[in-house]
């Protein structure tokens, strides 16, 4: 299986503080997703990095890729009480079988709680 | 419209019921997915359609059949299901192409308990 691992499985931190999360798997990968889960509802993607890059960030967001560690790292900076989810990460490798679509396969998850 | 709208949210059924959930996309996505997620575990993956034809089956039941009767939309179609099958079922779509780089839209899932 590829399913990544992800540390920690629980966080819990101050509003304004900064979160980070890890995650690993374990084979060659296409590119390496992150999605934030509110509740048990939909997913909601979060940021893409592609396998030939090393370092991506979307406003409060920042994602490192270590593709000789097969590892990610999720930051997130000055956190809120709204960024309260499930994070997980999840390793993508095309659908080369029909060329539509990829296979997702995801972490463990992160549960974060930003407390006021 | 980017948007994944899913049928219905709740469902509730017995193990001698037939049941269909429903996914609907109008972002012009040519992937579609099924995924089932047990309480505070990852989404796994179930079934892919690419361009309407069903590419992957992650050896799923044949309790569970998938359907994409157009580009839009997609059913999942439920027989004879035992109360381990209770779950969150979620839908996605995407973009198509080779190189894989594309990021999925979920919809919100429909709880379901088989009793």
């Amino acid at each position: 299986s590829q399913q990544g691992e992800e540390d920690p499985q629980a966080l819990s931190i101050q509003e304004g503080e900064n979160a980070t999360m890890n995650c690993s798997y374990k084979t060659s990968i296409n590119n390496l997703q992150w999605y934030r889960q509110n509740s048990g509802r939909g997913l909601v993607h979060l940021i893409l990095i592609r396998s030939n890059e090393r370092e991506k960030h979307s406003g409060r967001l920042r994602v490192t890729l270590d593709t000789s560690k097969k590892s990610s790292s999720l930051l997130i900076t000055a956190s809120r009480a709204a960024d309260t989810a499930s994070y997980f990460c999840a390793t993508a490798l095309p659908n080369i079988l029909t060329g539509g679509g990829n296979k997702l396969t995801f972490g463990t998850g992160t549960q974060l709680k930003v407390e006021l | 419209d980017t948007e994944v709208t899913q049928t219905p949210k709740h469902l509730v059924m017995g193990m001698t019921n037939k049941k269909s959930l429903k996914c609907e996309q109008h972002m012009g996505h040519r992937a579609m997915y099924w995924y089932k997620q047990k309480a505070k575990k990852p989404p796994e993956l179930m079934f892919v359609y690419s361009y309407e034809k069903l590419s992957i089956n992650e050896s799923v039941p044949s309790r569970f059949s998938p359907e994409c009767p157009n580009s839009s939309l997609l059913n999942l179609h439920l027989h004879a299901l035992q109360p381990e099958d209770s779950a969150l079922y979620l839908c996605a779509s995407s973009l198509t192409g080779t190189s894989g780089n594309n990021e999925q839209f979920f919809g919100p899932g429909t709880r379901l308990t088989v009793l």
